[in-house]
């Protein structure tokens, strides 16, 4: 158990619905990062926040958006669905500012089904 | 642009077997971190080992080792004397990004070992 909690651990929804995608860091971690794993794009890099605020930004659809809150609690919101996002969407977080030697610690996933 | 290759997509070996896992990488980066994560059949991402660029040094973990060779790009990672356990697929992970805005990980596509008993 890495101490990296997701919510909810599976979704199903239609295309052109909109979700939301939770996670709770590890204790005393205050970055997070979102990535996404899909059977074609393989383990993609998202966008990362660091004491609530963005810090790097990879691949995210413009659909897509991330927040971080004073808690540090991080949601990623998915809208417009489209069959092509279903997908396996982890959280990871790290104790350091995100630079390089931060290791970073993954949650379980949310598995997302679009139908 | 960074990139990290895991070549091989699948090995099969017999419990007891040792296997290497081959991890190829490319960056322009002077200093930077390697990792390697595994994923078991349920799913989550476990973190093995980070190693950074600067540190050459062969690293034994149990029956887990690495060689890590900074004149061939490469981080590869040992299983000795495999077990049905170590079923999984194994990730190899490159860190980036600007320094100190910020941590991105490329990941390679990950190689699925299957140990059969």
């Amino acid at each position: 158990d890495s101490g990296v909690t997701q919510t909810p651990k599976h979704l199903i929804t239609a295309t052109g619905q909109r979700v939301t995608l939770r996670c709770s860091p590890r204790s005393g971690d205050l970055s997070v990062y979102w990535y996404q794993q899909s059977l074609d794009q393989g383990l993609q890099f998202l966008i990362q926040y660091y004491n609530g605020e963005e810090r790097a930004k990879g691949n995210i659809l413009e659909r897509f958006s991330a927040q971080q809150f004073p808690d540090l609690h991080s949601e990623l919101n998915l809208s417009s669905l489209e069959l092509g996002d279903s997908a396996l969407y982890f959280c990871a977080s790290s104790a350091l500012q995100g630079a390089r030697a931060d290791t970073q610690y993954f949650g379980p996933g949310t598995r997302l089904t679009v139908l | 642009a960074q990139k990290v290759t895991q070549a091989q997509t699948e090995i099969s070996v017999v419990e007891k077997e040792d296997v290497t896992l081959d991890c190829v990488y490319e960056t322009r980066d002077t200093t930077y971190y390697l990792f390697w994560y595994k994923q078991p059949p349920s799913g989550e991402l476990v973190f093995l080992i980070r190693r950074n660029s600067f540190d050459e040094q062969n690293e034994i973990s149990g029956r887990y080792s690495w060689n890590f060779q900074k004149s061939t790009s490469s981080f590869n990672f040992t299983i000795t004397a495999s077990q049905v356990v170590d079923s999984a697929v194994y990730f190899c992970a490159l860190s980036g990004g600007p320094e100190n805005a910020g941590n991105m990980l490329t990941f390679g596509g990950g190689t699925r070992l299957m140990v059969k008993p």
